[in-house]
């Protein structure tokens, strides 16, 4: 089945610096990716659309500078956060459309951003 | 605009009796819909999906979802919870022609001995 593996599956940061995660889609080439921010015990907020070799188009209210998505390859995308503080602290899940069968949202496993 | 309400924010089973968590949704188009599986700290698992072919869908571990489209609504259903089945679970819609996922607020199931 299609599989998305997102890496890191955690990270610890200094408020100020930037964390890269990325996403990647195993088995099928996919074109459109998407990045979700979830709060604790809250449900998942799109952040952006990311488009490959095309500019991601963000949800109202994301702050394009400061979450910079690149969508380099059809099996590739990268979400950095850029100078990071304790309120970027987060869960961050990517998703992609997986071809087969059709409708098929599959996602990643997650990353827990932990800015101190 | 497209919306979806999941009517419960925690469910409470005991282990061996039926689950069913309760999903509406609010649309124009009979929109496509999900039913995903959150474990702590773990990305989305797919459960099952309908895609306006049966109404009524089964998915994996025996979890299966019923269309209505006079109600509105697509509940989960379970004959027999188990331990296992612990977990959020997310009602989600396909916003037509706009490719984003529509995401309920979750529904938090406890499994108790």
């Amino acid at each position: 089945g299609a599989v998305v593996s997102q890496h890191p599956s955690w990270v610890i940061c200094k408020s100020g610096t930037s964390v890269k995660i990325e996403c990647r889609s195993l088995d099928f080439q996919a074109t459109t990716m998407f990045w979700y921010r979830q709060f604790p015990k809250q449900s998942l907020m799109l952040m952006a659309t990311s488009n490959e070799g095309s500019k991601a188009t963000y949800e109202q209210g994301v702050e394009k500078d400061k979450f910079l998505i690149n969508h380099a390859s059809l099996t590739l995308s990268t979400l950095t956060v850029t100078s990071a503080h304790p309120e970027d602290s987060s869960f961050y899940i990517c998703s992609a459309n997986s071809p087969t069968g059709g409708y098929g949202y599959t996602f990643g496993s997650g990353t827990r951003l932990t800015v101190v | 605009a497209q919306s979806v309400t999941q009517l419960d924010s925690h469910v409470s089973v005991s282990e061996g009796t039926p689950v069913l968590l309760r999903c509406n949704y609010s649309s124009s188009y009979s929109p496509s819909l999900f039913w995903y599986v959150q474990h702590p700290n773990k990305g989305l698992q797919l459960l099952l999906k309908y895609t306006s072919a049966a109404t009524l869908v089964k998915g994996i571990n025996g979890f299966e979802a019923e269309f209505k489209k006079s109600e509105t609504s697509f509940h989960l259903t379970k004959p027999s919870a188990h331990m296992s089945d612990a977990a959020e679970y997310f009602c989600v819609a396909l916003s037509t022609g706009f490719q984003k996922l529509v995401f309920g607020t979750g529904t938090r199931l406890l499994v108790s001995p």
